[in-house]
């Protein structure tokens, strides 16, 4: 069975300062990897995705995330945060013949001015 | 392009009412996902559809969860004799077809009293 864990539940940061948000990933079969954030009272918008390839991988809003199978990591990072990136962010795994997406149990993001 | 569009947005019920959630995918999307997210919690999978068939339905909890997709687009999730457990806002994501990205819709927030 496959797993996610967020090792951070919430953290907050001030505008202008990096973020990364890590991510670590349980699975015995090759995996595809996605990063969403959801913003109150919205649905998970895609941030980025790892379905093969180049370990590290750009999405939108400038944040990039790397893949890297010995750690089974895909942290997600911003090399200078907005106040409009405060949102929730979760990390997904799928793969093995399984269509579903097993999700970690998110990280708040609070950006402070 | 419109997104996914999931009705009602709210929905507020008694317990050991029966209640019925709709979902319209992306046009042209041939796989559709149910999810379910709790308070502080990631969305954890309920169903998936590849056209008009259940390929995936591990995640339902129990007998008083069904949904259909009769025609391969709008699919209808059903819950049976709702409990106050049920109370969660529910997910559901489209796909252009397996092994691709999931697009969220807004979710239905279901509170049952």
């Amino acid at each position: 069975a496959q797993s996610v864990t967020q090792l951070d539940s919430q953290v907050p940061v001030f505008e202008e300062a990096p973020v990364e948000l890590r991510c670590n990933y349980s699975s015995s079969v090759s995996v595809y990897l996605f990063w969403y954030v959801q913003y109150p009272n919205q649905g998970l918008q895609l941030l980025l995705k790892y379905l093969s390839g180049s370990t590290l991988v750009k999405g939108i809003n400038g944040f990039e995330a790397e893949f890297n199978k010995s750690q089974t990591s895909f942290h997600l990072r911003k090399p200078s945060v907005h106040i409009s990136d405060t949102a929730e962010y979760f990390c997904a795994v799928s793969g093995g013949g399984s269509e579903k997406l097993v999700f970690g149990k998110g990280t708040k993001l609070t950006v402070n001015p | 392009g419109a997104g996914v569009s999931q009705t009602p947005s709210n929905k507020v019920t008694e317990k050991g009412k029966y209640v019925e959630l709709r979902c319209d995918p992306i046009s042209g999307h041939t796989a559709l996902y149910w999810y379910r997210q709790s308070l502080g919690q990631g969305p954890e999978f309920l169903i998936y559809f590849q056209g008009t068939g259940a390929a995936d339905d591990s995640g339902l909890p129990n007998d008083r969860f069904f949904a259909v997709r009769p025609e391969g687009s709008v699919s209808t999730l059903k819950i049976q004799r709702t409990e106050r457990g049920d109370s969660a806002v529910y997910l559901c994501a489209s796909s252009l077809e397996r092994n691709q990205p999931q697009h969220f819709g807004d979710g239905t927030r279901l509170s049952i009293l």
